[in-house]
Parts: structure tokens; C-alpha cells; sequence
């Protein structure tokens, strides 16, 4: 199976723009999934495919890919956004799901 | 709307088994793969398998083969997934999720369970 990897803590300044990214060679096969995750709630879809926003989602969030890396950019953070992150794809089989280990997302 | 709504927190001995059930409302069960996570306290998420409602059929990760097993009955929109042997390292808060359109959406609300002597 392939490994996601995230950075495990990220900051930006509120109304700043910040990328979160995750590297894995699924990525070279797969599109890439962002769930966001506060405390004590189950995890929600914020980006999936291409560049989807499922209905709800402000369109302040945005996914992209680059080679092995998957980015989700938050352009313009607001205090609502602070939260842990995890991207997520199929691995190399195509037959399992793999996680990154999450990002926990600070709004200054 | 579409919606998972899990069953309620265990506690559970070493050595016991655990069955968390998974009520589909707002779309039929069998048209959408189920799959299964679960997190462990402070931890990521962590992807357990994936059950074909229609067929039946299951694909687990390799950490919970042998010990887990994903069922469902159609007549009640209703997955399963039981896990046996348990250890202390495996309390966590369970989740089920459809997959559609190539992602996890909705979750369930999640099941803690909790296995201490």
C-alpha cells in the first residue's frame, strides 16, 4: 500500500492565504480527498476530485496537484477553519484507501 | 437527506468482540460502497476495509485481517462491522462512510468504544 504524508501542524494569520500539503505516489494515479475534522465531530468532505466543493463548502477552499503532492489552499482563513485536516486517496492496488496523518490547523 | 446514523458506545474486556451497526437513510444501501475508519484517541484517521452492500463482497487493510469483518443486511438499509480480539489498542470512535463520487461523504456520527478490564 502507499503512505500520505502531512505536515503535522500548520498556522496562518487570519484572512491570510495557507496551503496544507500532502506527498504520496498515489497521487500520480489518483485524485486526492480533504476532510476537515473538529473536535469531538466526525470528518467532512471539503475538496474532492479535480477541484470539487461539495454544496456548503465556501469556495475559499480550493485542492490542486503537483506530481506526488496534493495541496489544499484556504484563501482568505477564517476563525471557523481552525480544525484538523487529513487528505486521503486510493493507494497503488487501487483497491484500499490510505490516510495522511493529518494537519492541525491554527488561525492567529 | 443522505444520512449514517451508527450505533451507541461499548465498553468492551480484552479478548471480547465488538459489532457496531450503520443505518443508511436518504439513499438505498446497496448503490454505494461502505467503508469503515476508526481513531484512536488524539490519533489520525485510520481506514479499516470497504463492504459492496450489492454483492457483499470485502476488501480489509492488512492490519485487520483476520479479526474483522464487514456484513449488511438490505432489508433495513443497515451495515455491520464486527472486530474480535480485542485489545486495548483498540478503543477508538468507529466510523462508517459512503463512498461516492471517488470520496468518504457522509460519516456516521461515530461509535466510541472502549476496551479496559
Amino acid at each position: 500500500s502507499s503512505e500520505l504524508t502531512q505536515d503535522p501542524v500548520v498556522s496562518v494569520a487570519l484572512g491570510q492565504t495557507v496551503r496544507i500539503t500532502c506527498q504520496g505516489d498515489s497521487f500520480r494515479s489518483y485524485y486526492a480527498s480533504w476532510y476537515q475534522q473538529k473536535p469531538g465531530q466526525a470528518p467532512v468532505v471539503v475538496i474532492y476530485g479535480k477541484n470539487n466543493r461539495p454544496s456548503g463548502i465556501p469556495d475559499r477552499f480550493s485542492g490542486s496537484i503537483s506530481g506526488n503532492t496534493a495541496s489544499l489552499t484556504i484563501t482568505g482563513a477564517q476563525a471557523e477553519d481552525e480544525a484538523d485536516y487529513y487528505c486521503n486517496a486510493r493507494d497503488s492496488s487501487g483497491k484500499h484507501v490510505v490516510f495522511g496523518g493529518g494537519t492541525k490547523l491554527t488561525v492567529l | 437527506q443522505v444520512q449514517l446514523v451508527q450505533s451507541g458506545a461499548e465498553v468492551k474486556k480484552p479478548g471480547a468482540s465488538m459489532n457496531i451497526s450503520c443505518k443508511a437513510s436518504g439513499y438505498t444501501l446497496s448503490a454505494y460502497y461502505m467503508h469503515w475508519v476508526r481513531q484512536a484517541p488524539g490519533q489520525g484517521l485510520e481506514w479499516m476495509g470497504w463492504l459492496n452492500p450489492k454483492s457483499g463482497d470485502t476488501n480489509y487493510a492488512q492490519s485487520f485481517q483476520g479479526r474483522v469483518t464487514m456484513t449488511r443486511d438490505t432489508s433495513i438499509n443497515t451495515a455491520y462491522m464486527e472486530l474480535t480480539r480485542l485489545s486495548s489498542d483498540d478503543t477508538a470512535v468507529y466510523f462508517c462512510t459512503r463512498w461516492a463520487s471517488g470520496t468518504l461523504d457522509p460519516w456516521g456520527q461515530g461509535t466510541l468504544v472502549i476496551v479496559s478490564s
